[in-house]
């Protein structure tokens, strides 16, 4: 089945460790993005890419990292320079990155992570 | 900048009642589209509606209904008979044309709570 996929479900991470989320997309949509839940306020953009190795910081970007070397993934590095990383990550991806098309953005199931 | 307001933090209704979520939205583009994503327990944002800033017809699908109104930047969403099924958290997001990328603005989301 086509879709996005984030892994693991459920991570937790002690303090001064970095920690990586997995996401792949089978959709062959060119661009993708990392978004951030709090409670109360919303999902907000950590990062995005639109093309193969290339990617542009969100509102949030500190304390973060990621790559795109392939058009199917974009994993996200959550550093120990991030003070509260304590939150719900969702990956997205949609068809055309470049160009603004209003496509519509596709979410995968997200992942918890909680520093213990 | 842009910017999405869901005034509504909490809604709680009975099963069959009709529900109307707001959506207030600030941008300086023309070109921009809005769109309307239901996030379950489970967690995983579920794609509702895609609506660009030329189309103002209001659009219905079963239930749901979406009122698009330009002259006062809402985007309301109305559950017609509502179900417990349809209790979860529904973001309104806005995607515009400057900043490139295809980038979405959501709202800090509605929580619907329907009850039997």
């Amino acid at each position: 089945d086509g879709g996005i996929t984030q892994s693991p479900k459920y991570l937790f991470r002690k303090e001064g460790q970095n920690v990586t989320l997995s996401c792949e997309q089978n959709l062959n949509h060119d661009a993708m993005y990392w978004y951030r839940q709090d409670p109360g306020q919303g999902l907000r953009l950590i990062y995005y890419s639109q093309i193969v190795n290339d990617f542009q910081k969100g509102d949030i970007a500190e304390g973060y990292s990621v790559s795109r070397e392939k058009k199917e993934s974009f994993p996200l590095t959550v550093t120990s320079a991030q003070k509260n990383p304590t939150a719900f990550y969702l990956c997205a991806s949609t068809l055309q990155g470049a160009t603004y098309s209003g496509n519509t953005i596709y979410f995968g199931e997200g992942s918890w992570l909680t520093v213990v | 900048a842009q910017k999405v307001t869901q005034a509504q933090t909490e809604i709680s209704v009975v099963e069959k009642e009709d529900v109307t979520l707001d959506c207030v939205y600030e941008t300086r583009d023309t070109t921009y589209y809005l769109f309307w994503y239901k996030q379950p327990p489970s967690g995983e944002l579920v794609f509702l509606i895609r609506r660009n800033s030329f189309d103002e017809q209001n659009e219905i699908s079963g239930r749901y209904s979406w009122n698009f109104q330009k002259s006062t930047s809402s985007f309301n969403f109305t559950i017609t008979a509502s179900q417990v099924v349809d209790s979860a958290v529904y973001f309104c997001a806005l995607s515009e044309a400057t900043g490139g990328g295809n980038k979405l603005t959501f709202g800090t989301g509605t929580q619907l709570k329907v009850e039997l």
